[in-house]
């Protein structure tokens, strides 16, 4: 079981927009730390999606989009493309457990 | 250009040892972390541990704290993630990532070695 909490899998439509949520507590996210999110393609290493909670690294098409509430995250995806068919993790640091923490990955399919 | 390349696949027997590697180039490798990340088959992201290796300061993860050795050598700039006795249990990819801080962005990972243990 993951400290940090996604939905297992979310589903669209190719144009379509869907979020990704990412539920921890006070020692995680609720308790300041900053969010990332990483993309894993199918067969790839991991790679780096949002940083800071909103931030897109260079590269990173403007369709994704980051934002943090709280004790939990989101990862919004619009326009959906068939290319955009990944699984989709969260990160945080927790001080309960003195390290970084992840969610257990939501996989997306493009219908 | 910043990157981090690992050893290749490993297949070993229960019982065995093994030192997978992670070098890094293309930046100061003293002056970040790098972490290691477990993903069994088929599974989700688990964070082991981080090494510093500017003092090789290294830090692990309570489920990991034990069972691995996380180590450095700066003069080659090299990270690494050992074994002394691999479990079936231990089958998964290993990847390495850079940290700028703790608790900070995973960014770049390197490829990936895939450990296999099975008698």
């Amino acid at each position: 079981q993951s400290v940090l909490t996604q939905p297992p899998s979310v589903s669209g439509a190719p144009g379509q927009r869907v979020t990704i949520s990412c539920t921890g507590s006070s020692s995680n996210i609720g308790g300041g730390y900053d969010v990332y999110w990483y993309q894993q393609l199918p067969g790839t290493a991991p790679r780096l999606l949002i940083y800071l909670n909103s931030n897109r690294p260079s590269g990173v098409p403007d369709r994704f989009s980051g934002s943090k509430s709280a004790t939990s995250a989101s990862l919004a995806i619009t326009g959906l493309q068939a290319e955009d068919e990944a699984d989709y993790y969260c990160h945080s640091y927790d001080s309960s457990l003195s390290g970084s923490v992840f969610g257990g990955g939501t996989k997306l399919t493009v219908l | 250009e910043v990157q981090l390349v690992q050893s290749g696949a490993e297949v070993r027997k229960p019982g065995e040892s093994l030192k997978i590697s992670c070098k890094g180039s293309g930046y100061s490798f003293t002056s970040y972390w790098i972490a290691w990340v477990r993903q069994m088959p088929g599974k989700g992201l688990e964070w082991m541990g981080i090494i510093y290796p500017g003092d090789s300061d290294a830090r692990y993860s309570p489920s990991f704290q034990g069972q691995v050795t996380i180590s450095a050598d700066k003069s080659i700039s090299t990270a690494y993630l050992q074994w002394s006795s691999l479990k079936a249990s231990d089958t998964a990819m290993y990847y390495c990532a850079r940290q700028g801080a703790l608790g900070g962005r995973f960014d770049p990972w390197g490829q990936g070695t895939l450990v296999t243990v099975s008698s």
